[in-house]
Formats: structure tokens, C-alpha cells, sequence
């Protein structure tokens, strides 16, 4: 079966600070994965997602990228975080564009 | 532009009543739609799926339509628990598009 892994759970973070947040998946091949963030009490917003190895797609401009080193892995990074950035930030995986979406556990990312 | 609106933003109400949450949505071309359950520091988790040709369809004490002309979708309740109590996300799919268009959400608290 399937399952998707991100970590970590909770990260405090200064601001200025680099970050780097990992999502991987397994039992599944060439999985289209996507990378969210949430503010509290909001809605859903799509940072990036990607169909294949060192494809990304970016969707909000902002000092965050991404990376898709392996089938499996995507990374979610910053080389310095703004207190913006603070959020519940969600790694997904689907196995096609009209599939359903699989979520991870999520991180919660306090900049200070 | 693809949009999904969702209402009502918040709702509470006492263990064992019923509810229904309503999604309309302008995504063209529709693929379909699905209802997620977030619960709270928790990735999403699909409830249903509603396709172009289904009005009806049941996952336990969830209950979801989908009428494809005036583009709405709603999900019942039946019965809620305390465990209901969570955000409930409309999301919609375009036909070939790998970015799906998410609604806000509805707050759901269940009252004992």
C-alpha cells in the first residue's frame, strides 16, 4: 500500500534562517506531488507541485522553492524565512491529474 | 477563473443532529469533486467522490450530491458525533488539469 511520509511534525525557526522540509512516498511510482500551505483558520493555497523528477511548477511567487530530487522525495526550502512563512505546510501525492489526493501528517512552521 | 465557494464558513451544532454543507463551484471542464475531512493539525482525508453522471453517494453517515447543472454539491451529516467536529473541503477537479481548485472550507463543531 501506499503511504506518504513528511517531516517534521513541528519546527520553530529565527527569522533569516534557512529551512528545509522533506516529503517522501512509497509504494507507488511517478506520482504527481504537490506541496500546500495553510494559515490558521484559512483555506488550502498550492506552493508548488511537480509530475516528474526535476519538474516543479511554482504557483505564488514568494522567497520559498522546491526540489525533486528522486521519484519519491520532494523537498520544500528556503534560504531565509520570513515571519510570513509561518504556517501549517502539507506535502500531497496523487496518482494522476484526476485523482484523489493523499495528504502527509503535516509541519507546523513557527518563524519568530 | 476556477473558483469553489463553500457555506457556511462555521457551523455548530449538538451531537446528534443532522447537517448539510454546501459547495458551489465554476470549474470547467468538470472531472469531479470530492469532500475532504481535515482534522484540526491534520492533513485532509477524502470522504467521497462525486462524478459528472452520480447525484447521489454514501460513505456511512456522509451523504453527498452533486447536481452537474447548477454546478452544486452538498454533503450530509447524519447523526454527528463529536468526531465530525473538523474543517470539511470541497475540492474540484478539471478534466486534464493537475491542479485542483479547493474551497475554503466549512468549520464544523459538534457540540455534546
Amino acid at each position: 500500500s501506499q503511504t506518504i511520509h513528511q517531516w517534521p511534525a513541528t519546527l520553530v525557526q529565527p527569522v533569516g534562517s534557512p529551512l528545509s522540509l522533506e516529503c517522501t512516498v512509497e509504494g507507488t511510482s511517478n506520482p504527481n506531488l504537490y506541496w500546500y500551505r495553510q494559515a490558521a483558520g484559512r483555506g488550502l493555497q498550492l506552493l508548488f507541485y511537480s509530475v516528474g523528477i526535476g519538474q516543479i511548477s511554482s504557483e505564488v511567487p514568494q522567497n520559498l522553492s522546491a526540489s525533486r530530487p528522486q521519484d519519491r522525495q520532494f523537498i520544500l526550502s528556503s534560504k531565509k524565512l520570513l515571519l510570513s512563512d509561518s504556517g501549517f505546510y502539507l506535502c500531497a501525492w496523487s496518482a494522476g491529474p484526476n485523482e484523489k489526493l493523499f495528504f502527509g501528517s503535516g509541519t507546523q512552521l513557527s518563524v519568530l | 477563473k476556477n473558483q469553489v465557494e463553500q457555506s457556511p464558513q462555521s457551523l455548530i451544532i449538538l451531537e446528534g443532529k443532522n447537517c448539510t454543507l454546501q459547495c458551489n463551484y465554476t470549474v470547467s471542464p468538470f472531472s469531479n469533486l470530492r469532500w475532504y475531512k481535515q482534522d484540526t493539525g491534520r492533513g485532509p482525508v477524502s470522504l467521497t467522490i462525486m462524478t459528472f453522471s452520480e447525484n447521489t453517494k454514501s460513505n456511512g453517515r456522509y451523504t453527498a450530491t452533486l447536481d452537474a447543472d447548477t454546478k452544486q454539491s452538498s454533503l450530509h451529516i447524519t447523526a454527528s458525533q463529536l468526531s465530525d467536529s473538523a474543517s470539511y473541503i470541497c475540492v474540484v477537479r478539471s478534466g486534464g488539469s493537475y491542479i485542483p481548485t479547493f474551497g475554503r472550507g466549512t468549520s464544523l463543531i459538534v457540540h455534546p
